[in-house]
């Protein structure tokens, strides 16, 4: 049990456009859904915290129009990186949290890369 | 405000042999306390966690890891590395009614055959 998804694992866009990243809770609902950022050879880094129902809260130096969080389902956040640059590229990490566990559970990651 | 030392960026052992990455914490209140893995280019698989229990707490692929409050620390180990071992490998904390996670920086385990 606990399995996250991420979609899609791998993107390649144009400097100035979107785009979406799923994430998804496969077999628990979670109220609480988290987005983080990894660098090469670096840790992970808390963008947000995703919230069913209600606005994200950003961390410190996190541009909430530049990274548009929604969580419209107890099953699904999506993140948006809107007109996406080259500093934009990273490895974007979701996690969901089993409320009774008091754990995250991590998605696989989805690699973007913003020519 | 909690925070995470993870003592070595990188560890290199030969297969077979005994692994030991080291955590140290820092926290105002109650921790629990968790060791992820990650596998290049993957998410993080969750190896264990310390919720205040049993401070001996054992994992899976036959890691554990001991929480010593005297210490501070939550130091990982296994009696045998296996190559299937090799990856990157995080202490994080999080305290007593904050669901946000902090990351130590990781231990890069090399096992050598």
């Amino acid at each position: 049990g606990a399995v996250v998804s991420q979609h899609p694992s791998r993107v390649i866009c144009k400097s100035g456009t979107s785009v979406k990243i799923e994430c998804r809770s496969l077999d628990f609902q979670a109220t609480t859904m988290f987005w983080y950022r990894q660098f090469p050879k670096k840790s992970l880094m808390l963008m947000a915290t995703s919230n069913e129902g209600s606005k994200a809260t950003y961390e410190q130096g996190v541009e909430k129009d530049k990274f548009l969080i929604n969580h419209a389902s107890l099953t699904l956040s999506t993140l948006t990186v809107t007109s996406a640059h080259p500093e934009d590229s990273s490895f974007y990490i979701c996690s969901a949290r089993v409320e009774a566990q008091e754990t995250q559970y991590f998605g696989p990651g989805t690699r973007l890369l913003v020519l | 405000a909690q925070s995470v030392t993870q003592l070595d960026s990188h560890v290199s052992v030969s297969e077979g042999t005994p692994v030991l990455l080291r955590c140290n914490y820092s926290s105002s209140y109650s921790p629990s306390l968790f060791w992820y893995v990650q596998h290049p280019n993957k998410g993080l698989q969750l190896l264990l966690k310390y919720t205040s229990a049993a401070t001996l707490v054992k994992g899976i692929n036959g890691f554990e890891a001991e929480f010593k409050k005297s210490e501070t620390s939550f130091h990982l180990t296994k009696p045998s590395a296996h190559m299937s071992d090799a990856a990157e490998y995080f202490c994080v904390v999080s305290e007593a009614g904050r669901r946000a996670l902090t990351f130590g920086s990781g231990t890069r385990l090399q096992v050598q055959p």
